[in-house]
């Protein structure tokens, strides 16, 4: 079965510094890989995802991730962190079920929180 | 176009009643994803409908159940209500037929608090 690992539960960033966001997964074959959003009391935005091809995507907001198969990792990243980038990241893992959305499953979270 | 939209927003029930939640998918979007999120077990995937039919389930309990409708809304319903369903649930929605790939597009969420 496969697994998400976000390693980090908060982290401290002081606004205008630089941020990534770790993420590692378990899967057998290539996964589908996801970054969310989630501000309180809200559902979850994407962020970005991967399907194949280029190993670095862009996504919304400035943000990019980085594919890394030997590491099985799948970073988030963005140079210049806002007060409003602050919220919940998650990063999912899907694969394919060869018969619809299997259910994506989820890293537990990092919370992100920035310093004026 | 308009995102997926869940009703109610919030909700209070007692333990031993049922609740049903409903979710209208993104227009033309056909599959529709329940998701159950807490802050011990964090997102957890219940189960996923495309075209009226149950494709996928997570590992959740029969008191767990949903259906679709033909204009691909989805309600989803727990019988008997325990403390620990208490939870913040999620409705996702894809465009239709496919893996995983096809990005789920998530409503803001109905949140649940079992007395």
């Amino acid at each position: 079965a496969q697994s998400v690992t976000q390693p980090d539960i908060h982290i401290t960033v002081s606004e205008g510094a630089s941020l990534e966001l770790r993420c590692n997964y378990s899967y057998g074959a290539t996964p589908y890989l996801f970054w969310y959003v989630q501000s309180p009391g809200q559902g979850l935005q994407l962020l970005l995802k991967y399907f194949s091809g280029d190993t670095l995507v862009q996504g919304i907001k400035g943000f990019e991730a980085e594919f890394k198969r030997s590491q099985s990792s799948f970073n988030l990243r963005k140079p210049s962190v806002h007060w409003s980038d602050a919220a919940e990241y998650f990063c999912a893992v899907g694969r394919d079920s060869g018969g619809g959305a299997d259910g994506l499953t989820f890293g537990k979270g990092t919370h992100l929180i920035i310093q004026p | 176009k308009a995102g997926v939209t869940q009703t109610p927003r919030y909700l209070i029930k007692t333990r031993g009643q049922q609740v049903t939640l409903s979710c209208s998918p993104i227009s033309g979007h056909r599959s529709v994803s329940w998701y159950q999120q807490t802050p011990g077990q964090g997102l957890q995937f219940l189960f996923e409908y495309f075209s009226e039919t149950q494709r996928n389930k997570g590992n959740f309990p029969g008191r767990f159940s949903g259906r679709q409708f033909s204009n691909s809304r989805s309600e989803m319903n727990v019988s008997t209500l325990e403390l620990g369903d208490s939870a913040l649930y999620l409705c996702a929605s894809s465009p239709g037929q496919g893996p995983t790939q096809e990005t789920q597009y998530f409503g803001p969420g109905t949140r649940l608090l079992v007395l």
